[in-house]
């Protein structure tokens, strides 16, 4: 199957600085990725879907100038907390989609961030 | 807006038994799918089974398979033969009918936790 890859796995920075999360499409081109935020024992939550080559689309509530989006190629997309604060500690999880938009091919996870803000 | 409802928070089962994990959805789409994935301790997500709504027949994977009833909004996943290697969260997610963009997003329930027990 295909393979999504996210990096890094985990990241601990300190508050007010700013962290980078790379997803990369290994094996196939991603027209579109998403970008989600899991709490503890809790659901995901999207955060964005971004499109290669045009402006993130962010979900209700989450700031766009605190979570930048680049999709810049078919094969990367990134995310970028800024400022970070202890608050925006929490488990980060793209998703990327073939651009064949194969129905039968289902969006595929990379293996998630756990980012911890001290 | 489409809802995803998972109402068992934990279920648990007994290795080699069959458990059967409920989900109810709300839309006003006729044409979607829905799924079924698994995220274990590891917390890379794992696609289960997918059903699209306009098959009248249930979907299969090997010792996973659905109910979905259209007309009820109900997709539950039964699990056979239940194994160790089962025991994880199970969330079941919506996707409307779309190629493109936010189209294609996934909604999530809030998820089941399964244990297997010996």
């Amino acid at each position: 199957g295909a393979v999504v890859s996210q990096h890094p796995s985990w990241v601990i920075c300190k508050s007010g600085t700013s962290v980078k999360i790379e997803c990369r499409s290994l094996d196939f081109q991603a027209t579109t990725m998403f970008w989600y935020r899991q709490f503890p024992k809790q659901s995901l939550m999207l955060m964005a879907t971004s499109n290669e080559g045009s402006k993130a689309t962010y979900e209700q509530g989450v700031e766009k100038d605190k979570f930048l989006i680049n999709h810049a190629s078919l094969t990367l997309s990134t995310l970028t907390v800024t400022s970070a604060h202890p608050e925006d500690s929490s488990f980060y999880i793209c998703s990327a989609r073939d651009l064949l938009g194969r129905e039968l091919i289902e969006a595929f996870f990379g293996q998630g961030t756990r980012l911890t803000v001290v | 807006a489409q809802t995803v409802t998972q109402s068992q928070p934990e279920m648990s089962v007994q290795e080699a038994e069959t458990v059967t994990l409920s989900c109810t959805y709300d839309t006003s789409e006729s044409d979607y799918y829905l799924f079924w994935y698994k995220q274990p301790p590891s917390r890379q997500m794992i696609l289960v089974i997918r059903q699209e709504a306009y098959k009248q027949q249930n979907a299969t994977e090997n010792r996973f398979s659905v109910n979905f009833q259209k007309a009820a909004k109900s997709f539950s996943l039964k699990i056979s033969d239940s194994q160790l290697g089962d025991a994880a969260m199970y969330f079941c997610a919506y996707r409307r009918w779309g190629d493109t963009g936010t189209a294609s997003k996934l909604t999530f329930g809030t998820g089941t936790r399964l244990q297997v027990t010996l």
